[in-house]
């Protein structure tokens, strides 16, 4: 079966320090991948998503995100954090052949003032 | 109102109820969404909508029974539920079904459910 991997479940991180959140995916063929974030308290909403063009995409708030093809990954990563990314984030691959769209378990950032 | 709203917030039924979950999207959008999101586990794409019509159906037990009367409503009837049921119900919406193609989905504030 199709699967969206997130490999951390809690990363704990102090301010300034760089963020590095892994996604793997197993579909093949063309695929669309965002990464959703859920503030604590509020919507899932979209931080950033790829789907074609420069494999390095930027999101909101500093984040981005690079897609390495030959990996089936699409990491998030941030040089800097705040106290304020504290949050739950999301993987999500949409996959046109498959006609199928899955989101990974998540990863909970919790950033220390 | 804008974006997607979600009615209840908070519902606590017994395994013999019936209750009914609502979705509202004030976006204008074709396709709409249910997921199950429980803790430590992917978010579950239950069902979705396009256009009215259902196109995807993961498996979902039949004590879960969703109705799409138009594309800016979507409801969630539950009965005879387990306590394994108890989670948080997400609704989304997108201009049309993501599996199809580059769609980001909105989602609502979730149906916090609690089955005992």
């Amino acid at each position: 079966a199709q699967s969206v991997s997130q490999h951390n479940h809690h990363v704990i991180l102090s301010e300034a320090a760089s963020l590095e959140l892994g996604c793997n995916y197993s579909y093949g063929g063309t695929v669309n991948l965002f990464w959703y974030v859920q503030y604590p308290g509020q919507h899932l909403q979209l931080l950033l998503k790829y789907f074609s063009g420069d494999p390095l995409v930027k999101g909101i708030k500093g984040f981005e995100a690079e897609f390495i093809k030959s990996k089936f990954s699409f990491n998030l990563r941030k040089p800097s954090v705040q106290w304020s990314d504290t949050a739950e984030y999301f993987c999500a691959v949409g996959s046109y052949n498959n006609n199928d769209m899955r989101f990974g378990a998540g990863t909970r950032l919790t950033v220390k003032p | 109102e804008t974006g997607v709203t979600q009615t209840p917030r908070h519902l606590v039924m017994g395994m013999t109820n019936k209750k009914s979950l609502k979705c509202e999207q004030h976006l204008g959008h074709n396709a709409m969404y249910w997921y199950k999101q429980s803790a430590k586990k992917p978010l579950e794409l239950m069902f979705v909508y396009s256009l009215e019509e259902r196109v995807e159906n993961n498996s979902v037990p039949s004590r879960f029974s969703p109705e799409c009367p138009n594309s800016s409503h979507l409801f969630l009837h539950l009965h005879t539920l387990q306590p394994e049921d108890s989670a948080l119900y997400l609704c989304a919406s997108s201009q049309d079904w993501a599996g199809r193609g580059r769609y980001e989905q909105y989602f609502g504030p979730g149906t916090r459910l609690t089955v005992t």
